[in-house]
C-alpha cells in the first residue's frame, strides 16, 4: 500500500523552461510535505517543504503547491537549469507511534534538464 | 562540515558476516533516524531515536538488525548474519525537533553490498 505516489518515473525539460513534478498521497493524516533532491550515490538533500495548513510555499526558483482536497502536491522549478538534473523525492510526514513523525517517501522522479 | 556524517561510505561483505554502520548527527539534533533505500525505491523508515531512547521501529527491522544511540549523540546500526537482500543504501538523518518546520536532514549514506 503505497501512501505517497510519484507516477512519473522521469521527466525531460529544456533549460530555461518550467519543470513540474507531481506527487499524490492517500493518508489524510499527513501534516507536512517535503521535497528532496538526490544525486547518485549521495543522500537526499532537502529542497523545500509545506505545511498542510498552507497551499503554497516559494523559495527562489522552487515553489511547492498543495491541494489538500485532491491530496496532490507539485513542485515547480522556474527556470530549470542543467544542475537541477537529479532524482526528486516527495515525502510526507504524519503522526505515528510515539510522535516520531517519520517520513514516507515516493519512488522518485528523475528530472533531466537539457541544455 | 556540520552535516550528518556516516561511515563507512561503502561496505562489501560476505553473506553471513556482521556489519556495523556509524552515524554522527548534526550537533544538538536530538532526533535521529535510520532509513534504507534500494534501487528504484524511495527511502524507507527503519527506526527513530529521541536522545538515547529508541522510540519507534519499523517492521522492516528484523531481529538481525539492532540500532543504538548510547549517549544520545552518535548512533550505530548493526546487521548480523547479513543476507543478499540486505544490500542497500543505509541512510541516517537527524532533526532538532518533531514540530512542523523541523526539517529532517540526511547524511550521504552507507552503501552495503552483500556477496
Amino acid at each position: 500500500d503505497q501512501q505517497v505516489k510519484q507516477n512519473s518515473p522521469s521527466l525531460s525539460v529544456q533549460e530555461g523552461r518550467i519543470s513540474i513534478l507531481n506527487c499524490d498521497y492517500t493518508n489524510s493524516m499527513f501534516d507536512y510535505f517535503l521535497w528532496y533532491k538526490k544525486y547518485p550515490a549521495e543522500g537526499p538533500t532537502f529542497l523545500i517543504s509545506i505545511s498542510s495548513i498552507k497551499d503554497k510555499n516559494e523559495d527562489g526558483r522552487f515553489t511547492v503547491f498543495l491541494n489538500k482536497s485532491a491530496k496532490h502536491l507539485s513542485l515547480h522549478i522556474v527556470p530549470s537549469q542543467p544542475g537541477d538534473s537529479a532524482v526528486y523525492f516527495c515525502a510526507a510526514r504524519g503522526p505515528s507511534g510515539a510522535g516520531s513523525y517519520q517520513l514516507t517517501f515516493g519512488k522518485g522522479t528523475k528530472l533531466s534538464v537539457i541544455p | 562540515d556540520t552535516g550528518v556524517s556516516q561511515n563507512p561510505r561503502h561496505k562489501i561483505t560476505k553473506r553471513g558476516q556482521n556489519v556495523t554502520f556509524r552515524c554522527d548527527p548534526i550537533s544538538e539534533h536530538n532526533r535521529l533516524y535510520w532509513y534504507r533505500q534500494t534501487l528504484g525505491q524511495g527511502p524507507e523508515f527503519l527506526t527513530y531515536f529521541q536522545n538515547e531512547a529508541q522510540l519507534e521501529k519499523s517492521r522492516l527491522l528484523s531481529d538481525r538488525f539492532s540500532a543504538e544511540r548510547p549517549k544520545g549523540s552518535f548512533s550505530t546500526l548493526e546487521i548480523q548474519r547479513t543476507e543478499q537482500g540486505d544490500s542497500a543504501m543505509y541512510l541516517c538523518a537527524s532533526s532538532a525537533g518533531q514540530g512542523i518546520g523541523n526539517t529532517i536532514y540526511f547524511g550521504e549514506g552507507s552503501w552495503l553490498t552483500v556477496v
